[in-house]
């Protein structure tokens, strides 16, 4: 299986700064048909988790223009250009390239 | 607007079984594969299943296979968990989970919880 593994587990940050996030994965996640299957989610406290990058860098429907996805291989990146109070949770990254599919362990935002 | 609806969680014994379902609307529901992602108590997301959209292929997670089947019925535009043998270690909440375009997770229902106690 394809081991996520996140970087920091906890990110406490400040209101109108740029937070950032890391995810490597145990084995190259660019995919045979040449597509990288690399996701990001956001799981506010007792929500269900919402889709936010997925294809490395590629903003789902309705996701603030803050938040940006890039790298490719095994090293991957989320960033939030200025965090606001309601990107506070947990997020995941994902790999859908390989079977079965993984996440990372999650990354814990918070404000300061 | 996509809506996905689980239901069926409760309280179970261990070695018992139950039976999650997960109601879809606004979208064509056969046309779209459908997993289901568990997650424990305080813990991270663990997938679990998946279905084809017409049901033609369905993979399960190692901590799972043989014991969990997923399967669907399109004319109900519901998809179905039966869970057997049930353990401790299967208390989670379960989450309904459309796939979209790209192999994407894209849609999750607000899930229902699952716990295993004697």
């Amino acid at each position: 299986d394809i081991v996520m593994t996140q970087t920091p587990l906890s990110s406490p940050v400040t209101l109108g700064q740029p937070a950032s996030i890391s995810c490597r994965s145990s084995q190259s996640l660019v995919h045979s048909d040449g597509n990288t299957y690399l996701s990001w989610l956001h799981q506010r406290p007792g929500q269900p988790p919402r889709l936010l990058i997925y294809k490395i860098s590629n903003r789902f429907s309705g996701v603030p223009d803050r938040f940006s996805g890039s790298g490719a291989g095994t090293d991957f990146t989320l960033k939030i250009s200025r965090v606001e109070a309601e990107d506070v949770g947990i997020y995941y990254c994902t790999q859908a390239t390989q079977f079965p599919w993984t996440f990372g362990q999650g990354t814990k935002v918070e404000i300061k | 607007q996509v809506q996905l609806v689980e239901s069926g969680g409760g309280v179970v014994q261990p070695g018992r079984s139950l039976r999650l379902s997960c109601a879809a609307s606004g979208f064509t529901f056969s046309s779209h594969g459908m997993h289901w992602v568990r997650q424990a108590p305080g813990k991270g997301l663990e997938w679990v299943a998946v279905i084809w959209y017409d049901g033609s292929n369905k993979y399960y997670a190692d901590s799972v296979n043989g014991r969990f089947t997923i399967s669907r019925d399109n004319s109900k535009n519901t998809v179905y968990l039966q869970m057997n043998s049930l353990r401790a270690e299967d208390t989670a909440v379960y989450y309904c989970v459309r796939w979209g375009n790209w192999k994407i997770f894209d849609y999750w229902g607000q899930g229902t919880l699952v716990t295993v106690s004697a």
